[in-house]
């Protein structure tokens, strides 16, 4: 089945440890993003990619890193820079940028840092 | 600055009546709306979508409409079923474009059996 994978789905991490979040997708989309969402929160953009070797600072990219070596996978990392990491964090992919109508949505990772 | 506003946190209806969800935007260059559907710890599903060059879409039971002038976009829902309680986001974007969503901070739909 077509789709996006993120793992892991739940994460705990002690305070200044660098975290990478895993997302891969079957779906040949050129596009992928990461999205952070907190309670009571809509969805903020960290990270976009729009072809590979390629990605673009969202609204809220301090403390983040991402890398994009291949189409499917659009790794996140939460470093130890970012003041407030625990959040569920999701990440998509789309066909490409316009016009294409919707973002196809992994199941999220959770982050819990103690 | 909020840039799209769901101002109902929660909706709360019985099944089978209709629900309307409401999104207000303040950025008049945005010419593209969407509608996603969340269960809790699952990521968004798109539900739909309408550019600005209508003023509404229709997808089975669900349909958007839009007000340009008003700045506010609907969902309704008809008939609501139990199935559809999900906290809803409402979505827009300038020139259609994917990388530059924004997203309400949902309302959360509750449909009574």
């Amino acid at each position: 089945d077509g789709g996006i994978t993120q793992s892991p789905k739940y994460l705990f991490r002690k305070e200044g440890q660098n975290v990478t979040l895993s997302c891969e997708q079957n779906l040949n989309h050129d596009a992928m993003y990461w999205y952070r969402q907190d309670p009571g929160q809509g969805l903020r953009l960290i990270y976009y990619s729009q072809i590979v070797n390629d990605f673009q600072k969202g609204d809220i990219a301090e403390g983040y890193s991402v890398s994009r070596e291949k189409k499917e996978s659009f790794p996140l990392t939460v470093t130890s820079a970012q003041k407030n990491p625990t959040a569920f964090y999701l990440c998509a992919s789309s066909e490409g940028g316009l016009n294409t109508g919707e973002l196809f949505f992994g199941e999220g990772s959770r982050l819990t840092v103690l | 600055d909020q840039q799209v506003k769901q101002n109902s946190p929660s909706l709360s209806v019985q099944e089978g009546r209709i629900s309307i969800l409401n999104c207000d935007y303040t950025n008049s260059m945005f010419d593209y709306f969407l509608w996603y559907k969340k269960y809790p710890a699952e990521g968004p599903t798109f539900l739909i979508s309408i550019s600005s060059i209508k003023d509404k879409n229709e997808d089975g039971r669900f349909t958007v409409f839009l007000n340009k002038s008003a700045k506010h976009l609907s969902l309704h829902i008809v008939p609501s079923q139990p199935g559809d309680s999900a906290v809803y986001f409402c979505a827009a974007s300038v020139g259609g474009s994917n990388y530059k969503l924004t997203f309400g901070k949902g309302t959360l739909l509750t449909v009574n059996p």
